[in-house]
């Protein structure tokens, strides 16, 4: 069956400190998609980053760096130089199908 | 501007009665998506629809329904026999539900309270 894991509940840094999301995954699928989501305080989930899994290259857009790793089954998220902005809770999520599943979200709360 | 609209934003449900939640999406897509999200978990499926006139349970469909009658709405009725239907609900929506690397994007939801 397929499962995120988001093992971090809450992560706590200091603006401009680099932060680093992690996300494993379970699926028997070959072929496959990851997704990255923010959700901030207003609720609504803003799309991040959606990866192939035939695609192992790892990502960067601005400050946010995605890495992918088939061999761990993981695809984890770092920010660099983090601002109060980034605070949000942080979802991975895995599609199988047309649907999507979820990890539990990581808080990330960065103070000034 | 192109997007999807839930209302209301805040609702409260009293004991035995269904209410409904809104979703309008302006973007053309095909596929739409029900999702509750309750502390310290992730989204869970309720229900999904990739046509008109069709539609799918997801993992927690107990206690909801939905229907697709036009392809821009997607409403979800939260039954009486929903009896913990406290949550955040966010609707969704894709281009193709059908193809596996489609983007899903969100409204910004609706909470709902028991009174």
């Amino acid at each position: 069956a397929q499962k995120v894991t988001q093992a971090q509940t809450e992560i706590s840094v200091v603006e401009k400190e680099d932060v680093t999301l992690d996300c494993v995954y379970e699926t028997r699928d070959t072929t496959y998609y990851l997704f990255w989501y923010k959700q901030p305080p207003s609720g609504e989930l803003v799309f991040l980053i959606r990866r192939n899994s035939f695609d192992e290259q790892n990502e960067i857009s601005g400050r946010y760096s995605w890495n992918f790793q088939k061999s761990t089954s993981s695809f984890n998220f770092t920010i660099t130089a983090s601002q109060v902005v980034d605070s949000a809770v942080y979802f991975c999520a895995l599609e199988y199908g047309n649907k999507l599943v979820f990890g539990a979200g990581t808080i990330l709360r960065v103070k000034s | 501007d192109g997007g999807i609209t839930q209302s209301p934003k805040y609702l409260f449900r009293k004991e035995g009665q269904n209410v409904t939640l809104s979703c309008e999406q302006n973007l053309n897509h095909d596929a739409m998506y029900w999702y509750r999200q309750d502390p310290g978990q992730g989204l869970r499926l309720i229900y999904y629809s990739q046509i008109v006139n069709d539609f799918q349970k997801g993992d927690i469909a107990e206690g909801y329904s939905v229907s697709r009658e036009k392809k821009e709405s997607f409403p979800l009725t939260v039954t009486s026999a929903q009896k913990n239907p406290t949550a955040f609900y966010l609707c969704a929506s894709s281009i193709q539900g059908a193809v596996a690397k489609n983007i899903q994007y969100f409204g910004a939801g609706t909470r709902l309270s028991v009174l």
